[in-house]
C-alpha cells in the first residue's frame, strides 16, 4: 500500500512543544518530508529525513524516525502563534522518484 | 525569481463548462506536476511530466487533460467541469538532489468552484 496518514487536528497552548505524528505503509520509502501550508498558500518544505537517520534536528524542529513502526514525527519547541498552519508528511522512494506520496495534512491551531 | 506561478488564483465555473488551469516555472526543472486539494484528503497527484514532452496519470486523473507545452508550462484542462471538481489545485515542480531526495516547490494554488 502506499498510505501516508496523519491526524487531522491538533491544538497546542503558545509556548508548549507540538508534536505531529505520521504513520507510513510502505517500507521502501526512501526519504520522509515534512511540509508546511499557510492559509491562502502553496506549501512549502520545512525539513526531511534520510530513511537510515533516526533523528534530525533543525533550530527548534526535530524529526524522528521509527523505521521498525514506519512511524515519523515532528515536534516544534516553544509554539507560537506563526507556527499555526497544516503540516504534511511525504514519502519518496527510489523506485519512482517521480511519485511523491502526501497524507491528509493536520491541522495545527495555537491557543494562548 | 517568481518559482511557480499559477494562474487563475479564482475561478468560478458552471457544470458543463472548459478551462485551462496555466503553470510556469522559471526554475529550471523537468519534473512538473499537478496536484488537488480537499480538506480532510490532503493531496492527490492528478497528473505529472517528467520531462518536457512526457506526461503520466496520477491517482485521480479522470476529468482532467495535461500538456507539457515547453519546459517552462504545465497546463492542466477541465473539458466539462462538474461540481465534484471543486477543489484547491496545485502545480509543482521537483528538485531531485543527488542524495535521492525529492523536494517539491509549490505555487500559490488555484481554488476553483464549479456550480
Amino acid at each position: 500500500g502506499e498510505d501516508v496518514e496523519q491526524s487531522l487536528f491538533l491544538s497546542v497552548r503558545e509556548g508548549d512543544s507540538s508534536v505531529i505524528n505520521c504513520t507510513y505503509t510502505d517500507s521502501s520509502s526512501t526519504y520522509l518530508y515534512w511540509y508546511k501550508q499557510e492559509p491562502g498558500a502553496g506549501l512549502q518544505l520545512l525539513t526531511y529525513i534520510f530513511s537510515n537517520m533516526d533523528m534530525k534536528q533543525d533550530q527548534r524542529l526535530t524529526v524522528l524516525l521509527n523505521k521498525k513502526d514506519k512511524h515519523l514525527s515532528l515536534r516544534i519547541a516553544d509554539t507560537q502563534t506563526g507556527d499555526s498552519a497544516i503540516y504534511f508528511c511525504a514519502e519518496s522512494r527510489y523506485s519512482s522518484a517521480s511519485k511523491i506520496i502526501f497524507g491528509s495534512g493536520t491541522r495545527l491551531s495555537i491557543r494562548p | 525569481n517568481a518559482g511557480v506561478t499559477q494562474t487563475p488564483k479564482f475561478q468560478v465555473l458552471k457544470t458543463g463548462q472548459s478551462m485551462t488551469l496555466q503553470c510556469a516555472q522559471d526554475m529550471n526543472h523537468n519534473s512538473m506536476y499537478w496536484y488537488r486539494q480537499d480538506p480532510g484528503m490532503g493531496l492527490r497527484l492528478i497528473y505529472y511530466s517528467a520531462s518536457e514532452g512526457t506526461t503520466d496519470k496520477g491517482e485521480v486523473p479522470n476529468g482532467y487533460n495535461v500538456s507539457r507545452l515547453n519546459k517552462r508550462e504545465f497546463s492542466l484542462r477541465l473539458e466539462s467541469a462538474a461540481p465534484s471538481q471543486t477543489s484547491v489545485y496545485f502545480c509543482a515542480t521537483r528538485t531531485a538532489f543527488r542524495s535521492g531526495a525529492n523536494v517539491l516547490t509549490f505555487g500559490a494554488g488555484s481554488r476553483l468552484t464549479v456550480l
